[in-house]
């Protein structure tokens, strides 16, 4: 079946510092793929995302590429802020059992704190 | 404003109680889905519809009902069959065209 790894965390880093967050997939078709940013005690939203190979996903700063040869999605941005602090998913959708239907499979999640 | 609206935010049930969670949507999605979520375990779907009238098991249904008779509601029970329910859940919703799931803010189930 489908699956996400991310790299674990918690990650800290001070502001300004360059962000890496991995993530490799392993997929049976061409899936999406996609982060998601979960701040305290809130839902989760969609950060950004790639839906075919080569494609660049970007929003807020934060950028990831879909690699196909290398199945990865890298979460990156180049200068963090306190306000970045938050738990990163990424997540790979494909087709669901029935027409018309997606389903997303995630990773567990890496916390990110940023600190002044 | 056009989202999803989960309720209630917090929530406490006796062992032994069922216990219904509330998932509406004003996005006109056809498809919704409810996921749950435990620390270090990432999110993890519970059941999943894409019409009315029609629902799937996703990967831990045990222990959970759901119902889709109005395209905009998909509420969850937690039955006292399911045996470690204290849980974050979330709620998202989809169109059956498009491969992107938005999420409602996520409701906060304990068992006292």
């Amino acid at each position: 079946g489908d699956s996400v790894t991310q790299m674990e965390g918690p990650v800290t880093l001070s502001e300004e510092a360059f962000l890496t967050i991995n993530c490799t997939y392993t997929a049976t078709g061409y899936p999406s793929l996609f982060w998601y940013v979960q701040y305290p005690g809130e839902g989760l939203q969609l950060l950004l995302k790639a839906t075919k190979a080569d494609d660049k996903g970007s929003n807020k700063g934060f950028e990831a590429t879909y690699r196909k040869e290398t199945t990865s999605f890298h979460l990156e941005k180049g200068s963090v802020q306190v306000s970045d602090s938050a738990v990163y998913f990424c997540a790979l959708s494909d087709r669901g059992s029935g027409a018309g239907s997606y389903q997303l499979t995630f990773g567990k999640g890496t916390k990110l704190s940023v600190i002044p | 404003d056009g989202g999803i609206t989960q309720s209630p935010k917090y929530l406490f049930r006796k062992e032994g109680q069922n216990v219904t969670l509330s998932c509406e949507q004003n996005l006109n999605h056809d498809a919704m889905y409810w996921y749950r979520q435990d620390p270090g375990q990432g999110l993890r779907l519970i059941y999943y519809s894409q019409i009315v009238n029609d629902f799937q098991k996703g990967d831990i249904a045990e222990g959970y009902s759901v119902s889709r008779e109005k395209k905009e509601s998909f509420p969850l029970t937690v039955t006292s069959a399911q045996k470690n329910p204290t849980a974050f859940y979330l709620c998202a919703s989809s169109t059956s065209s498009g491969n992107t799931i938005y999420f409602g803010e996520g409701s906060w189930l304990t068992v006292v």
